[in-house]
């Protein structure tokens, strides 16, 4: 069964903090992996989107990577701003037949002051 | 700008009303996709339509409908037979899948709309 599947569901950390956001996917055939930024009330915002033979890839302070033998992704944001509290929703492409967007759950990010 | 509108921001429906959720991007894309969001949940594909006057169900569609007459517009009804209609419901396009380079493009979201039961 294609699956995606994030982690944490929900992190607090400080203004001005790093952190790490994870994605473990299974989906055959993969086509590309994307992350997007959903703030409360809004539609989501793509931030990055990699292809198979892309390990990393970075939207200003946002750097994503990707390990496709793993079938992994994580999202890693650097010196994080209040403005950054959001949802990040984690979509995996799969090609079998038409193409198919599976999407993960989230990660629910607070930033504090 | 170029982007996707979705209207209302809130619905409210009544027992055994269908309600309509407008959808328009003036962004030239061909294809349009409905979700629903429901709390804990990845979003869910009700309806898709990758050309004018063709739609394909997605893996939730009952209870909805859609049309898709102008490449602009694409409309989600809420049918009464919708028993738990309750949640966010966003619209998103993008240029058609699969044309090489384009598989990569992303989707482009409207702001939702939230439904409620009264």
């Amino acid at each position: 069964k294609n699956q995606v599947e994030q982690s944490p569901q929900s992190l607090i950390i400080l203004e001005g903090k790093n952190c790490t956001l994870q994605c473990n996917y299974t989906v055959s055939p993969f086509s590309n992996l994307r992350w997007y930024k959903q703030d409360t009330g809004r539609g989501p915002v793509s931030l990055t989107i990699m292809t198979f033979s892309e390990n990393t890839k970075s939207n200003g302070r946002y750097t994503a990577t990707l390990d496709a033998d793993t079938k992994q992704s994580s999202l890693h944001i650097t010196a994080s701003q209040l403005s950054d509290s959001a949802s990040y929703i984690c979509v995996v492409t799969s090609t079998s037949g038409t193409y198919k967007y599976i999407f993960g759950t989230g990660t629910r990010l607070k930033v504090l002051a | 700008d170029g982007g996707i509108t979705q209207s209302p921001k809130y619905l409210f429906r009544k027992e055994g009303q269908n309600v309509t959720l407008s959808c328009e991007q003036n962004l030239n894309h061909d294809a349009m996709y409905w979700y629903r969001q429901d709390p804990g949940q990845g979003l869910r594909l009700i309806y898709y339509s990758q050309i004018v006057n063709d739609f394909q169900k997605g893996d939730i569609a009952e209870g909805y409908s859609v049309s898709r007459e102008k490449k602009e517009s694409f409309p989600l009804t809420v049918t009464s037979a919708q028993k738990n209609p309750t949640a966010f419901y966003l619209c998103a396009s993008s240029r058609v899948p699969g044309q090489g380079a384009i598989s990569n493009q992303p989707q482009h979201f409207g702001d939702g709309t939230r439904l409620s039961i009264l």
